[in-house]
């Protein structure tokens, strides 16, 4: 199974900076043939469901503010908000599908310092 | 718009059964792969089982293979997953999730539904 790592657990900034979380996973989830890294990041607010924010590790879901940017390769991701704003807390996740089974980061978790 | 509503969750003793639900509206259905995901305070998110659009296609979790069996219904708009042999942690939120998009199995999850809670314990 591919393990998906996130640093840091949790971080707090201020509005209006950035945050930049990391996703590490054990084995590359570049797909060669069509040189896709199959990495996905996900925002959970508190009491909601998880929602899709970025796929291909860079693509980002119709609707998410340009703010949010994925960026990274291979086997090393990041998630970058470039201005953080109130409505950005929660609970940050990070998952690969390059294979089964489809496998999670464990969270970080982003609040307002 | 797209909907997801799961139900079925309840509180179950070890080695009982129970059957998900999820009803979807607001896309074509039976064109999407679904999927199962579930979430635990401990564990945190994890993939629970897949079916392609035309159920040709099903995968699921080590941790529940032999125990739950992932279905769907096109013409009902509804996804199953009937879960026996329960253990303690199996306890979870189980949500319902679909892929992003038609007819092919990418394995990352486009919309959720709001969940539904499963508790085993005797």
């Amino acid at each position: 199974d591919i393990v998906m790592t996130q640093s840091p657990d949790s971080l707090a900034v201020s509005l209006g900076e950035r945050a930049t979380i990391n996703c590490k996973s054990t084995q590359s989830v570049l797909y060669n043939s069509n040189r896709k890294n199959y990495l996905a990041w996900y925002q959970q607010k508190p009491g909601q469901s998880p929602k899709l924010l970025i796929y291909w590790a860079s693509t980002r879901k119709s609707g998410v503010p340009d703010r949010f940017s994925g960026s990274g390769s291979g086997t090393e991701f990041t998630l970058t908000i470039s201005s953080l704003q109130a409505e950005d807390v929660a609970v940050y996740y990070c998952q690969q599908y390059y294979s089964t089974p489809r496998t999670f980061g464990q969270g970080t978790k982003v609040e307002i310092k | 718009e797209v909907q997801l509503v799961e139900s079925g969750g309840g509180l179950v003793k070890p080695g009982g059964s129970l059957r998900l639900s999820c009803v979807a509206s607001g896309f074509t259905f039976s064109s999407y792969t679904m999927h199962w995901v579930r979430q635990t305070p401990g564990k945190g998110l994890e993939w629970v089982s897949s079916i392609s659009y035309n159920s040709n296609y099903i995968y699921y979790a080590d941790s529940v293979k032999g125990r739950f069996t992932i279905s769907r219904d096109n013409a009902k708009n509804s996804l199953y997953l009937q879960m026996n042999s329960l253990r303690a942690e199996d306890t979870a939120v189980y949500y319902c999730a679909r892929d992003l998009e038609q007819w092919l199995i990418l394995g990352f999850f486009d919309y959720w539904g709001q969940g539904t809670l499963l508790s085993v314990s005797s």
